[in-house]
């Protein structure tokens, strides 16, 4: 069974604060993967990072960086410096191997307050 | 480049109407495909997914369908709408290898009145 817990409903914090946003998931499978998703108020869901099971390095990516720990479970995503153009949904997801389907977490509001 | 649509952007249908929504993908073939649905203030919950012609699995037992008559093309479906059918629907693809992301349409906001 895969299941993605995203236990930060919803966060607020002040322009040029760093956040992180929570993710913790269960799967049974050796070989899965991580993703990070921002929906903003369009609807539309972004793209922003992919992880497999095999690599635990970190991520950075501009302002974001993407903490991924396989023994605790948890793949963490961080902004640094946040921004009014940040606040948004972000959903962390689970895929595990062959054709199984892609799993989300119910997602944290992030608001970002100038 | 591939390209998801997604149709219509909005609808507004009375309680007990039918339903169809329509997602076609370009410029890729036997493409992982996905209904997602998120109700308000509420995560995204997978309805269906489809990995062929044909093939449709169910996550969630309701009073929607879903069928994949053509390869690239994805059809939500429902013949008669209750209340809590109310959301907002987004179609996915992604590759058929597994390890790849998957990418959004841009979403129908349902409400059913």
């Amino acid at each position: 069974a895969q299941k993605v817990t995203q236990a930060q409903t919803e966060i607020s914090v002040v322009e040029k604060e760093d956040v992180t946003l929570d993710c913790v998931y269960e799967t049974r499978d050796t070989t899965y993967y991580l993703f990070w998703y921002k929906q903003p108020p369009s609807g539309e869901l972004v793209f922003l990072i992919r992880r497999n099971s095999f690599d635990e390095q970190n991520e950075i990516s501009g302002r974001y960086s993407w903490n991924f720990q396989k023994s605790t479970s948890s793949f963490n995503f961080t902004i640094t410096a946040s921004q009014v153009v940040d606040s948004a949904v972000y959903f962390c997801a689970l895929k595990n191997s062959g054709n199984t389907p892609l799993v989300f977490g119910k997602g944290t509001r992030l608001s970002v307050i100038a | 480049s591939q390209t998801i649509h997604q149709w219509p952007a909005t609808l507004v249908q009375p309680v007990g109407s039918p339903l169809s929504l329509e997602c076609t993908v370009e410029g890729t073939s036997n493409p992982n495909l996905y209904w997602y649905r998120q109700a308000a203030g509420r995560g995204l919950q997978l309805l269906f997914y489809s990995v062929g012609i044909g093939q449709i699995s169910s996550e969630v037992p309701q009073n929607l369908s879903a069928s994949r008559p053509q390869d690239r093309q994805f059809i939500l479906s429902s013949k008669k709408l209750l209340l809590s059918d109310s959301g907002f629907y987004l179609c996915a693809w992604k590759a058929g290898d597994w390890n790849t992301e998957a990418f959004f349409g841009q979403g129908t906001r349902l409400t059913v009145v």
